[in-house]
């Protein structure tokens, strides 16, 4: 059974940096075509993709947030990292992490339950 | 930011059938496998339909995906009530290489 689950901060401040924690259990990033993505979804409003890490190291971010973002994964504690830079309120987001089986153009199948984090001051 | 476009809301009687559209591009929708997902109230996004029109173990065959050109469409037929969520549309975009969600559509049983 493939389960994931989010950690981190609940309160940031405005520059600061946020740094979000994706444990998971039930597969292995070392295994091919496998791959963690973070997605993130403001209250009320609509998902919006982040970033994907592959089994290969294959590493994708939403343009519009590319240079704010950094995601890595630890094969051995069974973790994905996002890290987001300089954060400010219209970051106050639900966060995601979610697994996926194939090429990085395949579905996020299995979600984790998501972790709110607000911006502010 | 969502690059796929949906209608914002759609509703009908237990029993109906409603259709969501999803409009996209060639990039999108148009060269690449189309996703739904579900999200009930306060929990996290559920995959629906992959690769346009299968349906992951578990889902009832009340969902249909479909895809025409450059615009999907997911079908709820035997509305339930426990079908009243909201409905993401996504696809891998080519141009941007990345995934890109559809601005959401709230079904309600009436």
């Amino acid at each position: 059974q493939i389960t994931l689950k989010e950690s981190g901060p609940t309160l940031v401040k405005p520059t600061q940096t946020l740094t979000l924690t994706c444990t998971f259990s039930g597969f292995s990033l070392s295994t091919s075509g496998v791959g963690v993505g973070w997605i993130r979804q403001p209250p009320g409003k609509a998902l919006e993709w982040l970033a994907l890490i592959s089994w290969n190291d294959d590493k994708r971010y939403s343009p519009s947030l590319k240079t704010r973002l950094s995601i890595t994964k630890d094969t051995s504690k069974n973790q994905v990292v996002l890290t987001m830079t300089n954060v400010d309120p219209v970051d106050t987001a639900t966060y995601y992490c979610a697994h996926k089986q194939g090429t990085p153009s395949d579905a996020f199948d299995i979600w984790g339950q998501g972790t709110m984090v607000t911006v502010s001051s | 930011q969502s690059v796929l476009t949906q209608p914002p809301s759609a509703s009908g009687t237990p029993g109906q059938r409603v259709t969501i559209s999803c409009s996209g591009s060639s990039s999108n929708i148009g060269s690449n496998s189309v996703f739904w997902y579900q999200q009930l109230p306060g929990t996290a996004p559920k995959l629906l339909i992959y690769r346009i029109n299968q349906r992951p173990s578990g889902v009832p065959d009340r969902f249909s995906g479909s895809r025409s050109g450059t615009s999907a469409s997911l079908a709820i037929s035997g509305l339930r009530s426990e079908d009243e969520a909201d409905y993401y549309c996504a696809a891998w975009d080519d141009s941007l290489s990345g995934y890109v969600f559809g601005t959401g559509t709230k079904v309600t049983v009436l």
